[in-house]
């Protein structure tokens, strides 16, 4: 089965909101990653946090990982039309074997 | 440097014709793969590599050869193409090293199968 679930699936917010998306997972993990897809693009990492790291900062983004409850939030703060993407968690099965979830889709409405 | 380079971006087969999809990074990445993506779907592995002359196996490999007879290059065939594996393929490298473990892609290639 494929490890990661984000939720929502679809969210749309007003430029300068603040967007929140989830991601759950299956089993343990050595680290998990966050990826962007702009339309017809392929995907760019933006941030990695490790199975001992509870939170991590990156610019406008902040990761939380609880892996008690095996989930991870990805927030973009004060968010912009150029944040208008897919966004998906990928965790390593094994052999860099990246798993990906189903995405979320992010639309900023300027 | 040109990072992760896959050709061609667009492509139409008909039902069993094969083809190659290329794909090329000049980063010394050791590890390589193929994912699709499908809509809801999300991206899934076809194949992958840990270095040149190692290939192995993904989630959906079943339609697709891959080899990796250099470190730069990686190569998806389809022997006999099926409407079922009209998609969007990308192909990603890395680092061997499964803590970093980031993700470089391609810009994809899309494929139809008639």
């Amino acid at each position: 089965s494929q490890q990661g679930e984000e939720d929502p699936q679809a969210l749309s917010i007003q430029e300068g909101e603040n967007a929140t998306m989830n991601c759950s997972y299956k089993t343990s993990i050595n680290n998990l990653q966050w990826y962007r897809q702009n339309s017809g693009r392929g995907l760019v990492h933006l941030i990695l946090i490790r199975s001992n790291e509870r939170e991590k900062h990156s610019g406008r983004l902040r990761v939380t990982l609880d892996t008690s409850k095996k989930s991870s939030s990805l927030l973009i703060t004060a968010s912009r039309a150029a944040d208008t993407a897919s966004y998906f968690c990928a965790t390593i099965q094994g052999n860099n074997r990246l798993a990906f979830g189903k995405g979320n889709q992010v639309v900023v409405i300027p | 440097n040109a990072g992760v380079t896959q050709t061609p971006k667009f492509q139409v087969l008909k039902t069993g014709q094969s083809m190659t999809l290329q794909c090329a990074q000049d980063m010394n990445h050791e590890y390589m793969s193929w994912y699709r993506q499908d809509p809801g779907m999300g991206l899934r592995l076809i194949h992958y590599s840990v270095g040149a002359g190692i290939t192995d196996q993904g989630e959906v490999p079943n339609g697709y050869n891959v080899s990796r007879s250099t470190t730069e290059d990686f190569p998806l065939r389809l022997l006999s193409a099926a409407p079922s594996q009209t998609s969007v393929y990308f192909c990603a490298s890395s680092y061997r090293d499964s803590n970093t473990g980031e993700l470089f892609f391609g810009e994809g290639s899309r494929l139809t199968v008639l």
